[in-house]
């Protein structure tokens, strides 16, 4: 079993949908919870950052964590073409030299 | 921009050669990440270095090697290229010797292998 699992999608939406994107994981040390965005010919950048359980908003974003059921997500609110994207979690735990560990994205589309 | 330059962005080469991958980290930061992303294993960590020490290790191969320098630049070589190291190449740094902090990658370097 991978340690975080992520479907690849891809994943195709109209404009103005909510947009739900998940990952799973094994590793119950995992702590620090992240979701990454990358444009195509881009590198990632950090879109969310959450420690341990429990939810955060920034604007259309909001990041879920449940750790009891290793379980996180990333919804999107009212959807915009420029979401379009591969949406990659990551996560690592407490020690000073754990290494992240990412998903393997999901491609998002969203049509206009 | 995310202030990381990585050179070059584009290469392509035929089997068993080498190949130097370079990387200038954000000013300030003193962590350097290499990871390599593939369509079938998605993005893996290979290799850290903070401020010129080798820090963790991931799923490195033996033909690959890494440093940074005193200008806090790293460079990533591969050497006896196989058709199976063709993936994109991202390096990312941050301000913190650990992972906790933000990532920051720059836009990959390609390789392509034939």
């Amino acid at each position: 079993q991978k340690e975080v699992e992520q479907d690849p999608g891809p994943l195709s939406v109209p404009e103005g949908a909510i947009v739900s994107l998940n990952c799973t994981y094994s590793n119950s040390a995992f702590q620090y919870f992240m979701w990454y965005r990358q444009y195509s010919r881009k590198g990632p950048e950090l879109l969310m950052y959450t420690y341990s359980s429990g939810n955060k908003e920034d604007g259309r974003f909001t990041a879920q964590v449940d750790k009891s059921s290793k379980y996180i997500s990333l919804f999107i609110r009212d959807s915009q073409p420029s979401d379009s994207a591969t949406y990659l979690c990551a996560m690592r735990g407490q020690g000073g030299s754990e290494k992240l560990v990412f998903g393997k994205g999901t491609k998002l589309t969203v049509n206009p | 921009d995310s202030g990381v330059t990585q050179t070059p962005k584009h290469l392509i080469t035929a089997t068993g050669q080498r190949v130097t991958l370079r990387c200038s980290p954000r000013s300030g930061d003193l962590s350097v990440y290499w990871y390599q992303q593939s369509l079938d294993q998605g993005l893996q960590f290979l290799i850290q270095y903070y401020n010129g020490e080798e820090r963790a290790k991931g799923n490195i191969l033996e033909r690959f090697s890494a440093q940074q320098f005193p200008d806090l630049h790293s460079e990533l070589n591969l050497s006896s290229l196989e058709l199976g190291d063709s993936a994109l190449y991202f390096c990312a740094s941050s301000v913190a010797p650990s992972g906790a902090g933000e990532l920051f990658f720059g836009e990959g370097s390609r390789l392509t292998v034939l």
